[in-house]
């Protein structure tokens, strides 16, 4: 089983360039979930997706949209990139309830020049 | 933020050796998780005690949880190499959101 796969594992990105993070999960899993690592942090919440047809804001929603596009597939676009958003991204998927347990993805390095 | 504290920040052992480190939270918790990072690598999760729990124990692991202090400390017993990695404490309050503490480095020197 794959668990949690994340494209791109790397992407360089220009200021105001847009971009969108894929994420699938082969587990059928009813939660997904988009944290940042920043270095020396540990994760923020930035959407979440509690079943599919639904997703919410986390901590750091700002700069971000999401698609829950079926159970498997949740993605995370970045319309206008910012260096600010120069970060690690991981997707995580869990069964229920919602936030217990997750599964994560190896992550995307995103750096925004 | 919600944003618990973890301590130390960073533990350098022997291998065999027992590494503990600490998690402090600020919020009424449903329950709390830990897990490991390797570098490079995305987040594993270890254990879950749940907020009526006071200890917990997976091969190796021992978490144990003051809800009266809100603290929570993780106990790996003889350490190993393979150990080498980060470990996060994370709480879960009422609602869905799991809020990660910063983290706590560990070195298991062969």
């Amino acid at each position: 089983n794959a668990g949690v796969t994340q494209t791109p594992k790397f992407q360089v990105l220009k200021t105001g360039q847009s971009m969108t993070l894929q994420c699938a999960q082969d587990m059928n899993h009813n939660s997904m979930y988009w944290y940042r690592q920043d270095p020396g942090m540990g994760l923020r919440l930035i959407y979440y997706s509690a079943s599919e047809g639904t997703t919410d804001k986390g901590e750091v929603p700002n700069g971000y949209n999401v698609s829950r596009l079926n159970k498997r597939e949740f993605s995370l676009r970045l319309e206008s990139a910012a260096p600010s958003q120069t970060s690690v991204y991981f997707c995580a998927s869990s069964l229920t309830p919602v936030g217990e347990k997750l599964f994560f993805g190896s992550g995307t390095q995103l750096s925004v020049l | 933020s919600q944003q618990g504290e973890e301590d130390p920040q960073a533990l350098s052992i022997q291998e065999g050796e027992n590494a503990t480190m600490n998690c402090s939270y600020k919020t009424s918790i449903n329950n709390l998780q830990w897990y490991r990072q390797n570098s490079g690598r995305g987040l594993v999760h270890l254990i879950l005690i749940r907020s009526n729990e006071r200890e917990k124990h997976s091969g190796r692991l021992r978490v144990t949880l003051d809800t009266s202090k809100k603290s929570s400390s993780l106990l790996i017993t003889a350490s190993r190499a393979a150990d080498t990695a980060s470990y996060f404490c994370a709480e879960k309050a009422a609602g869905n959101k799991l809020t990660f503490g910063g983290g706590t480095r560990v070195l298991v020197k062969p």
